[in-house]
C-alpha cells in the first residue's frame, strides 16, 4: 500500500514566523493535493500539483512537487493566527485510489 | 446554495444496528466519496462512485455499502454497526474523480 507519511504532526509557532509541512512516500503519485481543514468541518482544497518539479504559489503559500513525484512540501511567509489548521496531504496512488496523509496540526500564536 | 449536505449530524447507535448515513450534492458531480476520520489515522477513503450505477472499494471498505442509484445521492450504510466504526465519516464529491473534492460538514457517529 503506498503511504503518504506529513511531518511534522504537530507545530505550534509564533505569528510571523516561516513553517515548512512535508508530505513524503517511497511511491511516485500521479498527482497530489493539499487541503486544509478547520474544527468541525470538512477539508477545503488549497492546490493540486501534477509535473515533478512544480511550484504553485496561493497568497503566502508556496507549494512544491518533487521532481520525482515523491514528495511535496508546503511553505508558509510570515504565518497569521487564521492559517491554523489541520493540513492534509493526499495522493492518487497507481492503483487509482486516493490515499490522504495523516496531516499536521498546525496552531499560529498571536 | 449550491453544496453538498450529510444527515444525520451525529448519531449514537447501538452495536448491531443497521445505519444508513445520507448524503446529497446539488452540483451534479459525477464522482461520490465517502471517507473516515479518526484520531490520529487522518481521512480514509472507504467506497467511492464514478458516476451514477458505479461503485468502487477505497482503502477501508470492510462493514460499509453504498448505491449510486442517481447522481445527487451516495447514502453509506453500516448492516450491522461495531464499536471500531466509531468515527467522522465525511461525504464529498467532485466534477470527476481526482478533481478538486468540495466535502460535506461530516457525520459524527459514536458505535456503543
Amino acid at each position: 500500500t503506498q503511504l503518504l507519511e506529513q511531518s511534522p504532526q504537530f507545530l505550534s509557532i509564533q505569528e510571523g514566523e516561516n513553517l515548512t509541512v512535508y508530505c513524503n512516500s517511497s511511491s511516485v503519485f500521479s498527482s497530489l493535493q493539499w487541503y486544509r481543514q478547520e474544527p468541525g468541518e470538512g477539508p477545503v482544497l488549497l492546490v493540486t500539483v501534477v509535473t515533478g518539479g512544480e511550484v504553485k504559489k496561493l497568497k503566502r503559500l508556496t507549494f512544491q512537487f518533487g521532481d520525482a513525484r515523491k514528495d511535496s512540501s508546503l511553505h508558509n511567509t510570515a504565518a497569521q493566527p487564521g492559517d491554523t489548521g489541520l493540513y492534509l496531504c493526499a495522493g492518487r496512488n497507481r492503483d487509482d485510489k486516493i490515499i490522504f496523509g495523516k496531516g499536521t496540526r498546525l496552531h499560529i500564536l498571536p | 446554495i449550491a453544496g453538498i449536505t450529510q444527515a444525520p449530524t451525529s448519531q449514537i447507535l447501538a452495536a448491531g444496528r443497521r445505519m444508513t448515513l445520507r448524503c446529497t450534492q446539488d452540483m451534479r458531480h459525477n464522482a461520490m466519496y465517502w471517507y473516515r476520520q479518526d484520531l490520529g489515522l487522518g481521512l480514509r477513503l472507504i467506497h467511492y462512485s464514478n458516476t451514477a450505477g458505479t461503485t468502487g472499494k477505497g482503502e477501508v471498505p470492510d462493514g460499509y455499502s453504498v448505491s449510486r442509484a442517481n447522481t445527487d445521492d451516495f447514502p453509506l450504510t453500516l448492516a450491522s454497526a461495531v464499536p471500531s466504526q466509531t468515527s467522522v465519516y465525511f461525504c464529498a464529491s467532485s466534477a470527476s474523480y481526482w478533481h478538486e473534492q468540495f466535502f460535506g460538514p461530516g457525520t459524527r457517529l459514536t458505535v456503543l
